[in-house]
């Protein structure tokens, strides 16, 4: 079935530093994909998408490439600040969900210290 | 900015009992979804609703759980005989057309079953 795979947390950086998170998945056809940011206390909020191979999605500096021949979706920022400690879910989405359900992988907890 | 309004924030409940979660979607909205995070695990899709039925269905989704849009914008989730397992994080989400282009998450439900 269609699942989604992030890099372990925490993952702990100082303020300015380039952050990557991975992000793989397994899908059937094509599917869209999605990163969602949990900031304490607060819902799930959609941070960027992509839609098709080879697009960047992008929001508040971070951004990721939909790749298809790696089944990859890595979230980057080139400089994070403390503001951006939270919790990010890679999910995706297919067509043959009828429901629109999305499936989201494990979450990675990033904390950022002045 | 549109919000999906959840409540209450926090419920506890003794095992066996009975609870909704409550949501308010987006007025225009017409897809609703009921997703679970049990702490520290991964986000989990429970159940999608369209045009006052079931879309589709999770595998947890079994005969303990409900949904129901009494009016015309409530959409609630109903529990029977709550067990231990089921205390965890419960988040609805609206979306204006299938699929997650458009979804938006609210705050969500703690659901503590006692």
């Amino acid at each position: 079935g269609d699942s989604v795979t992030q890099m372990e947390g925490p993952v702990t950086l100082s303020e300015e530093a380039f952050l990557t998170i991975n992000c793989t998945y397994t899908a059937t056809g094509y599917p869209s994909l999605f990163w969602y940011v949990q900031y304490p206390g607060e819902g799930l909020q959609l941070l960027l998408k992509a839609t098709k191979a080879d697009d960047k999605g992008s929001n508040k500096g971070f951004e990721a490439t939909y790749r298809k021949e790696t089944t990859s979706f890595h979230l980057e920022k080139g400089s994070v600040q403390v503001s951006d400690s939270a919790v990010y879910f890679c999910a995706l989405t297919t067509i043959y969900n009828q429901g629109g359900k999305l499936i989201f992988g494990q979450g990675t907890e990033l904390s950022v210290k002045p | 900015e549109p919000e999906v309004t959840q409540t209450p924030s926090h419920q506890v409940t003794q095992m066996g009992q009975e609870v909704i979660l409550r949501c308010v979607p987006i007025s225009n909205h017409l897809y609703f979804y009921w997703y679970r995070q049990i702490l520290g695990q991964k986000v989990e899709f429970l159940v999608s609703f369209y045009n006052n039925e079931i879309s589709e269905k999770s595998e947890i989704f079994d005969d303990q759980f409900s949904v129901e849009r009494p009016d015309g914008s409530n959409f609630t989730l109903k529990i029977r005989s709550t067990k231990l397992e089921d205390s965890a994080m419960y988040f609805c989400a609206s979306s204006e057309a299938r699929g997650a282009y458009g979804y938006t998450f609210g705050s969500g439900t703690r659901l503590t079953v006692v």
